[in-house]
């Protein structure tokens, strides 16, 4: 698509339930990156991709943190018995991994309130 | 990881008036990107800078590596400007590490 589209664009769930937060790149991207934004934050880096392979998931902040990516295209972060404390805005960006100077392409984000 | 600082944490200017932002890191990093958030949360890329100067319209930014800083310049700011600036740093493409913004608010 021409640009990185995430869904839902807003989540409220329950505490302890298992949320799913998608994440379609640009087409022709091969890396694959999420992010987090807390209220007034900066934000935290959680994976990245490159094609379906994640060699850097070192931002996760638990193990009911988890995502995949399929097909070198769309990506599904997991999240399992949600917290109040993950609420957030959860960013997707995509880029070309050897076109440096594009930069990131960021996703209008997910904000997901757990309540 | 490496830590970023942006100063200053909160601007005010008037419409037309001039600024500039700064960003400090703590390491060595071969990667640094500029972005601006605006007042609906979508984070759009102004600048891929490791090094040296680039200039768009009426925004520049201007890297200097070994001195571990980057600086944004705004120039005839307008009211469509504002909203929070992001500096992130990195060692590669893989991961980047983000300063807590600037945010800019310019009054008409």
């Amino acid at each position: 698509g021409a640009g990185v589209s995430q869904s839902p664009s807003n989540k409220v769930t329950e505490k302890g339930k298992d949320v799913e937060l998608r994440c379609d790149p640009i087409s022709g991207h091969t890396a694959l990156y999420w992010y987090r934004q807390s209220l007034g934050q900066g934000l935290e880096f959680l994976i990245y991709f490159q094609g379906n392979s994640a060699p850097d998931k070192s931002g996760l902040p638990s193990d009911r943190f988890s995502a995949e990516r399929t097909g070198g295209s769309v990506s599904t972060l997991t999240i399992q018995r949600t917290q109040q404390e993950d609420s957030a805005v959860y960013l997707c960006a995509s880029s070309l991994a050897t076109a440096l100077e594009h930069g990131y392409t960021f996703g209008s984000g997910t904000r997901l309130t757990v309540v | 990881g490496i830590q970023v600082e942006q100063s200053p944490p909160d601007l005010i200017l008037q419409e037309g008036a001039n600024s500039t932002l700064r960003c400090n890191f703590s390491d060595s990093v071969n990667n640094l990107q500029w972005f601006h958030q605006n007042p609906w949360g979508q984070l759009i890329n102004l600048f891929y800078i490791p090094s040296g100067t680039k200039q768009n319209g009426r925004l520049s930014a201007t890297t200097v590596a070994t001195e571990r800083y980057s600086l944004l310049y705004i120039s005839s700011s307008q009211t469509t400007d504002s909203g929070v600036y992001f500096c992130a740093v990195g060692y590669n493409f893989n991961k980047f590490y983000f300063g807590s913004g600037t945010k800019l608010n310019v009054k008409p």
